[in-house]
């Protein structure tokens, strides 16, 4: 089963709307990652979070951590054409045995905003 | 300006035959990672070096192989054991050891089997 499930897999939205995905996982996240990545190409880094309840804030971008440490979201506010790709959440969750931790990958949420 | 260099961007290999994909981080980062992309798929892990002269399997390694003769590089070869090797290949770095573990990401390699 996949560690970090994110969601939704897709999303259209017309420009200037809001959008949240979401990134889940029943394990703590010890350090939560956002990535942005265009079809085809690297990852860029947008944001890390790792205190519970912390929230963070680029331009139009905000992420934040729950609480308790399992869930993450990403919310746009008035999106624009350029943030359209694909968005990543990354994180690092203890691994079974509990000796280190391992750093995981969601599948990915396929953002486009039409003009 | 500090990145990380992946070549080629695209690669088509014929059935049987070893491909190796090249990585080159001038970043000065210790830890270097090989990541598989597939459609839906999002990132998994192929292989990860740590230092010099050390690497460990990640979660698909089988079918693949990789060196780290030096702290800059980390080529990774998708040997003829490989049964699925057509996929979008990610090279990272990070400069590692304990703390946030921000990965650096290069451009990408796609590989095509004909």
């Amino acid at each position: 089963s996949q560690e970090l499930e994110q969601s939704p897999q897709s999303l259209i939205v017309q420009e200037g709307k809001n959008l949240t995905i979401n990134c889940t996982s029943s394990k703590t996240l010890y350090g939560l990652y956002w990535y942005k990545q265009k079809y085809g190409e690297g990852l860029i880094f947008l944001m890390m979070l790792q205190k519970g309840g912390e929230e963070k804030s680029h331009e139009k971008i905000t992420a934040k951590l729950d609480e308790k440490k399992q869930q993450s979201s990403l919310h746009i506010t008035a999106s624009q054409p350029s943030h359209a790709g694909i968005y990543l959440c990354g994180a690092e969750i203890l691994n079974s045995g509990g000796s280190n931790y391992k750093l995981t990958f969601g599948k990915g949420t396929l953002l486009t905003v039409n003009p | 300006d500090g990145g990380i260099t992946q070549s080629p961007k695209y690669l088509f290999r014929k059935e049987g035959q070893n491909v190796t994909l090249s990585c080159e981080q001038n970043l000065n980062h210790d830890a270097m990672y090989w990541y598989r992309q597939d459609p839906g798929q999002g990132l998994r892990l192929i292989y990860y070096s740590q230092i010099v002269n050390d690497f460990q399997k990640g979660d698909i390694a089988e079918g693949y192989s990789v060196s780290r003769e030096k702290k800059e590089s980390f080529p990774l070869t998708v040997t003829s054991a490989q049964k699925n090797p057509t996929a979008f290949y990610l090279c990272a770095s990070t400069r590692g050891g304990s703390g946030a573990n921000v990965l650096t990401f290069g451009a990408g390699s796609r590989l095509t089997v004909l």
